[in-house]
Parts: C-alpha cells; sequence; structure tokens
C-alpha cells in the first residue's frame, strides 16, 4: 500500500538555525498538506498545497516558513530561523478525493 | 473558522465493552468527517470517515454516526480489543476533505484487560 514518506524522522537544530523537512506523497495525490502537533496536544494544520501554489495557510504559518515542490515528488517545508516554540513533531499529508494520509512525522528539536 | 470540540479526552473501558467517543464542529459548510488512531509515537492513521449526505457509517466493529442539525458525529467502537488503546482524533474539512482538516483535542483510549 503506498504510503507518505518523511524524511528525516528526528532532527535537532540550533536555535536561529534553518531546517528543511522533506516528504514524498503518495504519487497520484493533488492535495498536499503540513501539520504540526506539539508534544501531547492536537494536530494542527499548518499549509495546503495545490496546483505548485499555497491554497490555505494558518496563522502559525509566517514569514519564517515556506513550502516547495521542487520537483515531482518531494515537497519541502522550511522554517528560516527556527526557535524553541517550533520543536514539534511536524506531519506530511496527502489527499486524492477526500482521504487524507499522513507520514510518520519529523520530530524537530530547537535546542 | 472551523471549531471541534472533542469528548471525553480520557475514556477506560473493559476489553469486550463498547467505547464512544463524540465531537462537535461549529461550521455548518464542514462536509467531510474522518476519524484518525494515533498510537504512540506513530502517524494519525485513518480508521473511518463519513460524508454530510451520509447519517451512519460501520465498518467492522467500528461505526461512526453523523447529526447535521446538532452538529456532532460520533466513533462507536464495539467489543473492544486491548490492540484499541490508543489516541483517536475526531477532524472536520470542507470540500468533502481537500481542505484543511480541523482537528479534534484527541481522547486517549485505554482497554483494560
Amino acid at each position: 500500500e503506498p504510503e507518505v514518506t518523511q524524511t528525516p524522522s528526528h532532527q535537532v537544530t540550533q536555535m536561529g538555525q534553518e531546517v528543511i523537512l522533506r516528504c514524498v506523497p503518495i504519487s497520484n495525490h493533488l492535495y498536499f498538506y503540513w501539520y504540526r502537533q506539539i508534544l501531547g496536544q492536537k494536530v494542527e494544520f499548518l499549509v495546503s498545497f495545490y496546483n505548485n501554489e499555497i491554497s490555505e495557510k494558518s496563522e502559525i504559518f509566517d514569514d519564517q516558513f515556506s513550502v516547495e515542490r521542487p520537483d515531482g515528488s518531494n515537497f519541502t517545508l522550511k522554517i528560516r530561523s527556527t526557535k524553541l516554540e517550533d520543536s514539534a513533531m511536524y506531519f506530511c499529508a496527502s489527499s486524492f478525493l477526500e482521504k487524507a494520509f499522513f507520514g510518520q512525522g519529523t520530530r524537530l528539536t530547537v535546542v | 473558522g472551523e471549531n471541534v470540540e472533542q469528548h471525553p479526552s480520557t475514556l477506560s473501558v473493559q476489553e469486550g465493552d463498547s467505547a464512544v467517543i463524540k465531537c462537535t464542529y461549529s461550521d455548518s459548510a464542514s462536509n467531510y468527517f474522518p476519524w484518525y488512531k494515533q498510537e504512540l509515537g506513530k502517524r494519525p492513521q485513518l480508521i473511518i470517515d463519513i460524508r454530510s449526505n451520509v447519517g451512519e457509517k460501520k465498518d467492522q466493529r467500528i461505526a461512526v454516526t453523523l447529526n447535521k442539525t446538532a452538529k456532532h458525529f460520533s466513533l462507536h467502537i464495539t467489543e473492544t480489543q486491548p490492540e484499541d488503546s490508543a489516541v483517536y482524533f475526531c477532524a472536520a474539512s470542507r470540500d468533502f476533505g481537500n481542505e484543511k482538516l480541523t482537528f479534534g483535542t484527541g481522547t486517549r483510549l485505554t482497554i483494560i484487560p
């Protein structure tokens, strides 16, 4: 069964550094998303991406965040200057005809 | 924007008994309601979903009901087993899921052997 895959599984970075989280969505899916989950809390929407552009973003997704689909398979989330409060599990998801499937997540720890 | 409330936050049931988790939503334009199961440290996994034009859907031991008028939907798990222990999240979306999911706060379900 096809899966959304994310790399790396765990990233530790110093405050102020840039990080790029990578995702390979399911190949025939058209909609791509990033969500985050702070430890013990609910999953929160960050951004959705369709037809090579952002279709919606949340208040969390400020100027420090950007997304890109650099080629036909990868979907990336960049955080330009990480803050301590960016520490969370970041999930990529993709959907086609309504069902959204999540990747296994990248645990980002900012120290 | 959409707001999804979920209750209870924790639920313990004896193995073999039923579990019910309830959610309410605020946006009448929401028309797609999935449920995700998340085991510790793992990805949320879609276990069942329902569209707004359907009142109930069942898949083996799992069922979901939707009351559009009252804006609430529920997950029912019958004949619970230890492997049902996990955190369950409800969610709501417009455009039949091709828009963002707004998640509830989660229910930690523990099945007592």
